[in-house]
């Protein structure tokens, strides 16, 4: 079963409207969790790390105020969108690794697809 | 810095014949882990295989196997008896450093592979 969940699948708003996306751990803690983008046709690019009590890491390009991130408990980090518009439409997917498992993958959430418009 | 080159964009392959998709990378790093994604339509990240940076032996996960070759940087998956199921893009990935849950994943351009019956 599904390790990391994501929540919502899929946005469809306004121009304008601020979205929250949600990553969750389902049986581990994870003090870190990382957030990609992905637009059609191309890779994962990561936007930032969600760092557990402390502020996240962004990637260089990535914008802090308009991709918000929080990661107030060890189970859940918030990616929250703001004043969306067009050219943020894209594939968010989240991911996370247990600590405690070794050489064990990271473990994406299902992404969710957020089209504004 | 690290970096991941998919030379392929897409690829065709007959049902039940096997496939090779290229990798290649590069890191400064002797410690790191190299993995494998498919990626179907629906959008989530699916992991086939890993294959560490000290691992004397190639991997291999049911009909998947990984031609690690150290000293030509690259970390091919080879798919064996392919299915029409298999048709996905698929993403090579490195991730500096074993084990750590906070070393983050980057990702090569992914191949498109389609399976024709």
């Amino acid at each position: 079963g599904a390790v990391v969940s994501q929540h919502p699948s899929r946005v469809i708003c306004k121009s304008g409207t601020s979205v929250k996306i949600e990553c969750r751990s389902l049986d581990f803690q994870a003090t870190t969790m990382f957030w990609y983008r992905q637009f059609p046709k191309q890779s994962l690019m990561l936007m930032a790390t969600s760092n557990e009590g402390s502020k996240a890491t962004y990637e260089q390009g990535v914008e802090k105020d308009k991709f918000l991130i929080n990661h107030a408990s060890l189970t859940l980090s918030t990616l929250t969108v703001t004043s969306a518009h067009p050219e943020d439409s894209s594939f968010y997917i989240c991911s996370a690794k247990n600590p405690g498992s070794g050489n064990q993958p990271q473990h994406f959430g299902d992404g969710t697809r957020l089209s504004i418009l | 810095a690290q970096k991941i080159t998919q030379t392929q964009p897409g690829m065709f392959v007959q049902e039940k014949e096997a496939v090779t998709l290229d990798c290649t990378y590069d890191t400064s790093d002797q410690s790191y882990g190299l993995f494998w994604y498919k990626q179907p339509s629906s959008g989530e990240m699916i992991f086939l295989i890993y294959q560490g940076s000290y691992d004397e032996q190639n991997a291999t996960e049911g009909r998947y196997s990984l031609n690690f070759q150290k000293a030509r940087k690259s970390a091919n998956l080879v798919i064996s008896a392919s299915q029409l199921g298999d048709s996905a893009m698929y993403f090579c990935a490195m991730r500096e450093g074993l084990g750590g849950a906070t070393n983050k994943l980057i990702f090569g351009t992914g191949t498109l592979l389609a399976v024709q019956p």
